[in-house]
């Protein structure tokens, strides 16, 4: 069974800098996708950034980004220039090319600072 | 466009009562899944519809547990004889099709007294 690990119960950063959360994951299979969402406390999961294991090319979006390492099975989530909007519980998940269900780790609280 | 709603937003009950947790789709949405979200923790997988039916339910803890999405729109999750370790929050998430990204409603937060 695939197994998602957040080590970071909490992160903090301040303002306009930058934070890494990080995320690895256990699979026997070659082929998948990797996610990251974010959490605030109206509870509702907002999609941040996607990644397909098949692509060798890091995703972005604006100033969210990953560092995927395959080999390692490492996905971590940098976030730019923080703003305090960021502030939310961050959950990495995995699914399975030919599933459906999502694996999710057990989250990171971000803390950002004004 | 709306989003996932799910209604209620908060619910409690007693111990041993029936509970209905409601569920509304992205219109056009196919596949339909349900999380349950215990406190300090992801959600984990309950079941997965595609369509009006369900495609897998191995992740539902018991036989309390059941849902239904007979129109292949709204879905139902039904709790029989609630227990206090039933207290969660229920999340229910919609995509175009089982392989295209899930989108989350707000979920409904369950307490059982």
């Amino acid at each position: 069974a695939q197994t998602v690990t957040q080590s970071q119960p909490e992160m903090s950063v301040q303002e306009a800098e930058t934070v890494t959360l990080s995320c690895t994951y256990d699979t026997s299979e070659s082929d998948y996708y990797l996610f990251w969402y974010k959490q605030p406390p109206s509870r509702q999961m907002i999609l941040v950034i996607r990644q397909e294991a098949y692509k060798q090319q890091n995703a972005t979006e604006n100033r969210f980004s990953v560092n995927f390492q395959k080999a390692a099975k490492s996905f971590s989530l940098k976030i730019s220039d923080s703003q305090l909007g960021d502030a939310a519980m961050y959950f990495c998940a995995y699914r399975r090319p030919s599933g459906s269900r999502l694996t999710f780790g057990e989250g990171t609280q971000l803390t950002v600072n004004p | 466009g709306a989003g996932v709603s799910q209604t209620p937003s908060n619910k409690v009950t007693e111990k041993g009562k029936y509970v209905e947790l409601r569920c509304d789709p992205i219109s056009g949405h196919t596949a339909l899944y349900w999380y349950r979200q215990s406190l300090g923790q992801g959600p984990e997988f309950l079941i997965y519809f595609q369509g009006t039916g369900a495609a897998d339910d191995s992740g539902l803890p018991n036989d309390r547990f059941f849902a239904v999405r007979p129109e292949g729109s709204v879905s139902t999750l039904k709790i029989q004889r609630t227990e206090r370790g039933d207290s969660a929050v229920y999340l229910c998430a919609s995509s175009l099709t089982y392989q295209e990204t899930q989108y989350f409603g707000p979920g409904t937060r369950l307490l059982v007294l």
